[in-house]
């Protein structure tokens, strides 16, 4: 069966801290992506990595890194915490897109900056 | 640019029929997909549709009208479980998808 986990479900930090969100899949699939769901918004693509070592910018890069040291692993860094990144976080991945192939969805991150 | 648009909220009666709307502009598009998110959970895939048409599938159904730029999810004989988000994601060709804000649906009994 298909998994995506995510290291926490909820994350209280504070203003300023560097926060590490991590994303692990055991289905060998080489795209994984980092989002964020916020009310009203929907998801919105934040970083996004199609093979180790590489990683592209989504549409909502700013404030945020990203890190794919291995295939299964894809981690979100918060350099400097800011309480406008209060906000459920969730990571995809999926197999290389040739037709239907849909991403799976860890179970998300809630992550309060205080 | 890409704009994808549901309504924020509907709410039916259990054992009806309700009918889920997604408009979409984007730069371009390969087909859309229909997810299903319970409060608190990942969101877990309902239907693709590539071509125009209805595609079934048990007690749901998805259509697109690509001219139109317009999908819908037909949810039949509404169980209160079905009480979720509703989210529409367009692929528009490539690695990534656009998602619409989602629909949150109440099935009251």
């Amino acid at each position: 069966d298909v998994k995506v986990t995510q290291s926490s479900r909820y994350l209280v930090k504070r203003t300023g801290e560097k926060v590490f969100l991590e994303c692990v899949q055991d289905m060998d699939h080489e795209n994984m992506f980092w989002y964020r769901q916020d009310p009203g918004l929907g998801l919105r693509l934040i970083y996004f990595s199609y093979d180790v070592k590489m990683k592209e910018k989504g549409d909502i890069p700013e404030g945020y890194s990203v890190s794919r040291e291995k295939k299964e692993r894809f981690s979100l860094i918060l350099e400097s915490a800011s309480t406008n990144q209060t906000s459920m976080y969730l990571c995809a991945s999926s197999l290389p897109r040739t037709g239907q192939e849909t991403q799976y969805f860890g179970p998300g991150t809630r992550l309060l900056v205080l | 640019g890409q704009n994808i648009d549901q309504p924020t909220e509907m709410t039916a009666t259990e054992g009806a029929i309700v009918q889920i709307n997604c408009t979409y502009q984007t730069s371009g598009f390969n087909g859309l997909f229909w997810y299903q998110q319970h409060a608190g959970e990942a969101p877990t895939f309902l239907s693709y549709n590539v071509l125009d048409g209805l595609e079934e599938k048990g007690r749901f159904s998805s259509f697109l009208s690509r001219s139109k730029g317009y999908s819908y999810l037909l949810l039949k004989e509404l169980q209160m479980k079905d009480s979720a988000s509703y989210l529409c994601a367009v692929d528009n060709y490539g690695q990534n998808f656009v998602f619409g804000p989602g629909t949150r649906l109440s099935v009251l009994p």
